[in-house]
């Protein structure tokens, strides 16, 4: 069975420092793997997936991830937090068979202090 | 083109009364699924379908019931509501492997 954890339910950063949200997977086959968040009272969006090409991954809002096999790790980061990026974070993963089936990490809330 | 759409936003049930949860989605995607999350616990899969008249269970499908009679509407069913079904549940749905999932605004239930 797959899993996902995530380091850190909570990490707090300072405006315009470095964001660095971890996560690491467990899974017997190259899966796809997803960073989701999720603002106040609202749904998920994605920010990024990897699916096997590339093993930098760009997202939305400045966002990246790398994906690294040896590590099973696929950490989040952005160069500079703005205000805007406090959320909660998700990172998921996804077997390549039928139905893609998402197993989700605990989820990591994110503050940015001024 | 709304995306995935859900009805009701919030709704309060007594326990042992039943319910129905409506996810919709108009971008004609194959695959559609349920979630619940709770604090703590990220998001858990209840069950999901693969295409028009197909379930299949979850993690979590304990206490609840699907049907996909259209294929761009998914619902969700609990026939007798505990208080530990209290949670927000969330409808995705993705076109194909492999694909991202697109979320609807979830819907808060409480279950006293």
């Amino acid at each position: 069975a797959q899993s996902v954890t995530q380091l850190g339910s909570h990490v707090s950063v300072s405006e315009g420092a470095l964001v660095l949200l971890r996560c690491n997977y467990s899974s017997s086959v190259p899966p796809y793997l997803f960073w989701y968040v999720q603002y106040p009272n609202q749904g998920l969006q994605l920010l990024l997936k990897y699916t096997s090409a590339a093993t930098l991954v760009k997202g939305i809002n400045g966002f990246e991830a790398e994906f690294k096999k040896s590590e099973t790790s696929f950490h989040l980061t952005k160069p500079s937090a703005h205000m805007s990026d406090a959320a909660e974070y998700f990172c998921a993963v996804s077997d390549t068979g039928t139905a893609s089936k998402l197993t989700f990490g605990t989820g990591t809330r994110l503050q940015v202090t001024l | 083109n709304a995306g995935v759409t859900q009805t009701p936003k919030f709704r309060v049930l007594k326990t042992g009364q039943s319910m129905t949860l409506l996810c919709a989605q108009d971008m004609n995607h194959e695959y559609m699924y349920w979630y619940r999350q709770d604090p703590g616990m990220g998001l858990r899969l209840i069950h999901y379908s693969v295409g028009e008249g197909t379930t299949a269970k979850g993690e979590v499908p304990d206490g609840y019931n699907v049907s996909r009679l259209k294929k761009q509407n998914f619902l969700l069913g609990l026939e007798s509501a505990a208080p530990s079904q209290t949670s927000v549940y969330f409808c995705a749905s993705s076109y194909y492997t492999g694909t991202q999932q697109y979320f609807g605004p979830g819907t808060r239930l409480t279950v006293t």
